[in-house]
């Protein structure tokens, strides 16, 4: 069965420290892979995805970067974090499942990152 | 461009009471999804809506999406707090991948 890790839950991160947060899929392979952030109270805000290793789509300028160096590993990170950079942050894979169409996606525990 | 408006943004109902979460879309769309958030937690797949009239039940939620009327409801029967949650629609669009296009979610408080 698929399955999908985020690390670490939590983090409390100080104003222009750096960022690195991970993602892995386990039971497919090469699924869509997206990050998503939503601040307290609110919808999701997609940021990157990716349809394969290397590939990164980006959907809003900002001080965040992701990659994916293998195909079910997918890193979020920032050189210096800003105030409004904090709030949880979801990792999801998109792919088939049990027959079902591709662009289900299927999402991770998430990251709190709370920045002071 | 796809947007996904969903109404109301807050509900607040007692238990054994039946109501609607409706999910309006703005252009062409393959498929229409319905996710819940609990607090503090992801998201969690409800149904995937694959074609105009498809119905899907679970439980006591049951979606339904009319592809004319760019509309999918959420309609819940005599609810229970368990159902408590933040509920999204979700649309799909292709951009040389698949997306999603989310709405804002509907806050459901379900009082004992």
């Amino acid at each position: 069965s698929q399955t999908i890790h985020q690390w670490p839950a939590t983090l409390v991160q100080p104003v222009g420290s750096p960022l690195s947060l991970e993602c892995t899929v386990e039971g497919t392979s090469n699924p869509n892979l997206y990050w998503y952030r939503q601040a307290a109270g609110r919808g999701l805000q997609l940021l990157f995805y990716s349809v394969g290793i290397g590939q990164i789509s980006s959907e809003v300028p900002q001080n965040l970067s992701a990659s994916r160096p293998q195909d079910r590993q997918f890193i979020l990170s920032s050189k210096k974090l800003l105030l409004s950079d904090s709030g949880f942050y979801l990792c999801a894979w998109g792919g088939y499942l049990a027959g079902g169409p591709k662009d289900t996606q299927y999402f991770g525990p998430g990251t709190r990152l709370t920045v002071l | 461009e796809l947007k996904v408006e969903q109404n109301p943004l807050f509900l607040s109902m007692q238990e054994g009471k039946n109501y609607t979460i409706y999910c309006n879309y703005s252009t062409t769309s393959d498929r229409l999804y319905w996710y819940r958030q609990d607090p503090g937690k992801s998201l969690e797949s409800l149904f995937v809506l694959l074609s105009n009239g498809a119905v899907k039940q679970e439980g006591r939620l049951m979606a339904s999406l009319d592809t004319k009327a760019r509309l999918s409801t959420l309609h819940i029967t005599a609810a229970v707090h368990d159902l408590s949650a933040t509920y999204f629609c979700a649309a799909s669009v292709r951009r040389g991948n698949y997306q999603l296009i989310w709405g804002a979610g509907t806050k459901l408080i379900i009082k004992p």
